[in-house]
């Protein structure tokens, strides 16, 4: 089936400090991956859509300069939170979207990243 | 944009006893609606997905149902076990590939 693997599973850093996350199609190209965050109890909600070889689109909201994607290839996308702060501490998850299944709507997801800014 | 409305947001049943979920959404346009479990710190896990020019789907005890003149879509669990204990999230999936999520229930399934 269809892997998507998170780097790393948890990061915990220093306030004012940058960290990126790297989200990976094993065995499909993914055109497009998304970035999700997740508080504690609470429901996925959709930071941007990273599409491959242009400019991620985010959500209303979500700050692009605080929140910095880049999709490179067809099996790699990067958030990069920069000068994080204590309420970016979070559950960061990507999914993915296998291209060439086209009638396929399904998203892999990825394991996850959880950051701790302290 | 889309709106997903989700309840119960908990639920408890006890072993053998069936548990349903039910989302609404907002988008006419949206056309596919699958199903996550998620176990605490997991990723989720798709169970079930049901495409707009469906009614049913079944897969062993789990089944979804949507009607679309409603914008309403359901999900039904039969015979629960205690492993069936998890978040279950319902979305809808619109233009653009774009998946918007309920907020979510929490299933505990009593022994």
């Amino acid at each position: 089936g269809a892997v998507v693997s998170q780097h790393p599973s948890r990061v915990i850093c220093k306030s004012g400090t940058s960290v990126k996350i790297e989200c990976r199609s094993l065995d499909f190209q993914a055109t497009t991956m998304f970035w999700y965050r997740q508080f504690p109890k609470k429901s996925l909600m959709l930071m941007a859509t990273s599409n491959e070889g242009s400019k991620a689109t985010y959500e209303q909201g979500v700050e692009k300069d605080k929140f910095l994607i880049n999709h490179a290839s067809l099996t790699l996308s990067t958030l990069t939170v920069t000068s994080a702060h204590p309420e970016d501490s979070s559950f960061y998850i990507c999914s993915a979207r296998d291209w060439e299944r086209g009638g396929s709507y399904e998203q892999y997801f990825g394991p996850g990243t959880r950051l701790t800014v302290t | 944009g889309e709106n997903v409305e989700q309840h119960p947001s908990t639920l408890s049943v006890q072993e053998g006893d069936s548990a349903v979920i039910k989302c609404t959404y907002s988008d006419s346009a949206s056309n596919y609606f699958p199903w996550y479990k998620q176990e605490l710190g997991k990723r989720p896990q798709l169970i079930i997905d049901i495409r707009s020019n469906v009614g049913e789907k079944k897969d062993q005890r789990i089944a979804v149902t949507l009607n679309k003149t409603a914008k309403h879509f359901s999900l039904h669990i039969t015979e629960t076990q205690p492993e069936d204990s998890a978040v279950y999230f319902c979305a809808a999936t619109g233009g653009y590939q774009k998946v918007t999520f309920g907020i979510g229930t929490k299933l505990q399934v009593i022994p």
